[in-house]
């Protein structure tokens, strides 16, 4: 049974530019929630979607957006790079968005703004 | 709006003590607590979660914690450190229902000697 997937493992990036991040969930999984970690500091939430839509945002400027696919894959984009983006994108999933259910991380993507 | 307090950053024991990570947190709904180990360039993996059953939680590779409300505090213990113990843990608290956000503790280093 996989578990969560994310890809590319690591990106480098120069200020201004976009990028696209991906995300499969574990197997039987349909919600995936979105984390930023900062060197040294604690995974911030980003977004969560859930049937195709966003249902919870964190404190995240909308040059972060994402999407979920009918198969319950996900992508988050960033938009207009800045130095401070540099960090661990964590992916998780999880059996619907319930605070009682574990929610399960990928190996996350570094991600290195120039 | 939930938060969580980790009261030490840095923690230092030898092999074959017990350990104490502590944790605060504050919600304003009936939350679940959760502990995260994360090992060096690996992704977060869950100790144990509290979700309003048994206050006292026993997790993976002898670990525990207790919830304890009218302290606000959900500790991690184990009592005998192993080696392999050494990584950074994080206290995450999760609202009930289907408020899933998660929001995590700056994270406590836990360093064992021989």
């Amino acid at each position: 049974d996989a578990g969560v997937t994310q890809s590319p493992t690591h990106l480098i990036k120069t200020r201004g530019q976009q990028v696209t991040l991906r995300c499969s969930p574990k197997s039987g999984h349909d919600t995936v929630s979105w984390y930023q970690q900062a060197l040294g500091q604690g995974p911030q939430f980003i977004f969560q979607y859930y049937e195709e839509e966003e249902r919870q945002r964190g404190n995240f400027p909308d040059r972060f957006s994402g999407h979920q696919f009918p198969n319950y894959s996900s992508e988050l984009n960033v938009n207009a790079l800045l130095l401070g983006d540099s960090a661990l994108y964590l992916c998780a999933s999880s059996l619907e968005p319930s605070g009682y259910n574990e929610q399960f991380f990928g190996p996350g993507t570094r991600l290195t703004v120039l | 709006a939930q938060s969580v307090t980790q009261l030490d950053s840095h923690v230092s024991v030898s092999e074959g003590t017990p350990v104490l990570l502590r944790c605060n947190y504050s919600s304003s709904y009936s939350p679940s607590l959760f502990w995260y180990v994360q090992h060096p360039n690996k992704g977060l993996q869950l100790l144990l979660k509290y979700t309003s059953a048994a206050t006292l939680v026993k997790g993976i590779n002898g670990f525990e914690a207790e919830f304890k409300k009218s302290e606000t505090s959900f500790h991690l213990t184990k009592p005998s450190a192993h080696m392999s113990d050494a990584a950074e843990y994080f206290c995450v608290v999760s609202e009930s229902g289907t408020a899933s956000k998660l929001t995590f503790g700056t994270g406590t280093r836990l360093q064992v000697t021989l």
